[in-house]
């Protein structure tokens, strides 16, 4: 069964550190994997999607990379800002139809 | 588009009533998914539709749990008779079929549901 591990769990940073979350999964045979963002009392937003044969992605401030042999994945913020502050969830897919297994997420504050 | 909408975004209710959330999805998705998010679980997949029809409802937690999508632009998920431990936030969430692979998911702002 596959399960999805994010740590830390909270994280909190000045304003302008660069800062990495992690993400874990249990079954290396993704399909892709995602992160997404959660701002208190809204929906998730898409960030990024890698590929089961990508190594990373880049959107503005954000890298995410993925090691499928060692079942790993890291989000990289570049120069935060408070805006950042959200609960950041990294998602698994098992199949090519959506099916979604979401770690628990890390929730960051980044102070001014 | 205005996005994935879900009503209510709040409902309190009493146990043993019936519950209704209801969605709407982005016009021109095929896939539709049903969420719900509590602290102690997390995010967890109830229920997927592609074109209209159920694909995998094995996340479904008990027969008391039902969901449809009568048409492409909208999905009831029904819970009878609800329960104290339903209360939790419901997403409904959408996606298109690109080059023969799912795009990422589009998700609704979510129903808070609390059952007393």
């Amino acid at each position: 069964k596959q399960e999805v591990t994010q740590i830390p769990a909270a994280l909190s940073v000045p304003e302008g550190e660069n800062l990495v979350l992690n993400c874990s999964f249990t079954d290396s045979a993704i399909y892709n994997l995602q992160w997404f963002r959660q701002d208190p009392g809204k929906g998730l937003t898409s960030l990024l999607l890698i590929q089961s044969s990508q190594r990373e992605q880049t959107s503005g401030r954000l890298n995410a990379s993925l090691d499928k042999s060692s079942g790993r994945s890291t989000l990289y913020i570049a120069a935060s800002q408070p805006g950042d502050s959200a609960t950041y969830l990294c998602a698994v897919e098992r199949g090519s139809q959506g099916n979604l297994i979401f770690g628990k997420g890390t929730k960051l504050s980044v102070k001014p | 588009d205005a996005g994935v909408i879900q009503s209510p975004r709040h409902e309190v209710t009493e146990m043993g009533q019936e519950v209704t959330l209801r969605c709407k999805p982005i016009s021109g998705h095929d896939y539709l998914f049903w969420y719900r998010q509590t602290m102690m679980r997390g995010l967890e997949l109830l229920i997927y539709f592609n074109n209209n029809v159920p694909i995998d409802d094995s996340g479904m937690p008990e027969d008391r749990f039902s969901a449809k999508m009568p048409n492409a632009s909208f999905s009831t998920l029904k819970i009878q008779p609800s329960e104290p431990r339903d209360s939790a936030v419901y997403f409904c969430a959408s996606s298109s079929y690109l080059a023969g692979v799912a795009d990422t998911q589009y998700f609704g702002p979510g129903t808070r549901l609390t059952v007393l």
